[in-house]
């Protein structure tokens, strides 16, 4: 079965910081990047950025340049999120997704989009 | 940055009814760039529609996608009790900062 699956809920306090797991099955998971997308309450969907399961390479968005790193563990078909400097705007569910559809045995990429989603992980910044 | 505006903010429908959704982006998206998803509260999104007017994979055909240059459409006829939800668009521009956008979402509820 074709998922990813992501570590449970967290509270934390402002200054903080949080490592988020996404851990994926069902195709191969260094063909492909994972992408890293929060939503706020209320809010629309923000990309954060993404990071090349095969070679390590990221890219991040401006907005959390310097306090977000993207690391993955190819033998563990883990990728994780670390936020540091945690704010109450950092609250949110946040989400891994990876741009491929797989339809039986073989799957294709869809670099573009979000096909494949984790259930989301909600983060808590409370003092 | 690509701004991405949806509207109606919510639309008021019944099932059975015809729903136009709409997505305008602030400069000229790449057609075959351009998605919309579904998501329903405690979930996480789901891609309905990708280059503007393919289906993803196992989609009813009651979604359609039509639009190019700023305005996108996503169209669902014969509403049913499960396609009430928050609908976003998104779209993707390689050199933009950030290269991918969200609309802030239509919420399609029961009238």
């Amino acid at each position: 079965q074709v998922q990813l699956v992501q570590s449970g809920a967290e509270v934390k306090k402002p200054g903080a910081s949080v490592k988020v797991s996404c851990k994926a099955s069902g195709y191969t998971f260094t063909t492909y990047a994972i992408h890293w997308v929060r939503q706020a309450p209320g809010q629309r969907l923000e990309w954060m950025g993404w990071i090349s399961a095969g070679n390590g390479n990221t890219k991040y968005s401006q907005k959390f340049q310097g306090r977000v790193t993207f690391t993955r563990d190819t033998s563990a078909s883990t990728a994780y999120l670390h936020l540091s400097s945690l704010r109450s705007e950092d609250t949110a569910v946040y989400f891994c997704a990876v741009g491929v559809d797989c339809s039986g045995s073989s799957c294709y990429a869809l670099p573009e989009y979000f096909q494949l989603w984790g259930q989301g992980t909600l983060l808590a910044v409370s003092s | 940055e690509i701004v991405l505006t949806q509207s109606p903010g919510t639309l008021s429908l019944s099932p059975g009814e015809r729903a136009t959704l709409s997505c305008r982006a602030s400069q000229r998206v790449t057609s075959r760039y351009l998605a919309w998803y579904q998501q329903k509260v405690g979930q996480a999104p789901r891609l309905l529609i990708h280059g503007a007017t393919s289906r993803a994979t196992g989609i009813s055909d009651r979604f359609s996608g039509s639009g190019s240059g700023t305005d996108f459409t996503l169209t669902i006829s014969r509403l049913e009790p499960e396609d009430f939800a928050v609908y976003y668009c998104q779209q993707y521009q390689y050199g933009s900062s950030p290269p991918y956008t969200f609309g802030q979402g239509t919420k399609l509820e029961i009238k």
